[in-house]
């Protein structure tokens, strides 16, 4: 079936450093791609996502790249700040014979100190 | 305001007994979804429904039962709870029940079986 694996947490990071958080994943259709962060004691939310391979998303300073040929979707962002303490997940839309889902990774939490 | 919403916040309940959790979205979407959340953060599709009718149903015991009134509401029941249930239970909703549009979350349900 498909799959999405990531970063393993915890990442920890001080302030102003910058940030990947590795995603790959393995399906035989054509998915979209996304990002989504939770915060403590919220449900997560979408940070963006990518329907069309070759295309970048982005937001708040965060960015990833669906590479359909690395099969990846990596997460970057420049310089990360203590707000951005959270975990992170990778996910990929998939048609499987259960119908539609959402097939999301183990989530990567991020630690920012000041 | 526009959203999805849970009750309740926390539930403690002891082995056997039935649980019953709500869900509310006020975004006017068609699909609804359940996940299992774990301690160790691995999110988990349960069931989507699509403007009243199943369409994932995951590999879930059967003690674990969704009940939809209407497209804006999407209970879980759980009948004669076990320890492993413990974990948090995400309600979602998306304009797309192909699997390509954004999921909003609700807050979460925290179970807790004694």
């Amino acid at each position: 079936g498909d799959s999405v694996t990531q970063t393993e947490g915890p990442v920890t990071l001080s302030e102003g450093t910058s940030l990947t958080v590795n995603c790959s994943y393995e399906t035989k259709q054509y998915p979209t791609l996304f990002w989504y962060v939770q915060y403590p004691g919220e449900g997560p939310q979408l940070l963006f996502k990518v329907p069309k391979a070759n295309e970048k998303g982005s937001n708040r300073g965060f960015e990833a790249t669906y590479n359909k040929e690395a099969t990846s979707f990596h997460l970057q962002k420049a310089s990360v700040q203590e707000s951005d303490s959270a975990v992170y997940y990778c996910a990929l839309s998939d048609n499987g014979t259960g119908g539609y889902k959402v097939v999301f990774g183990s989530g990567t939490r991020l630690l920012v100190s000041p | 305001e526009t959203a999805v919403f849970q009750t309740p916040n926390y539930h403690v309940t002891q082995v056997g007994n039935e649980v019953s959790f709500n869900c509310k979205q006020t975004l006017g979407h068609d699909t609804m979804y359940w996940y299992k959340q774990d301690s160790k953060k691995l999110l988990k599709i349960m069931f989507s429904y699509n403007n009243k009718q199943l369409i994932v149903n995951e590999t879930v015991p059967r003690r674990f039962s969704p009940q939809s009134s209407d497209k804006a509401h999407l209970n879980l029941r759980i009948k004669s709870v076990e320890p492993e249930d413990s974990a948090v239970y995400l309600c979602a909703s998306s304009s797309d029940w192909g699997g390509y549009a954004e999921q909003f979350f609700g807050p979460g349900t925290r179970l807790t079986v004694l």
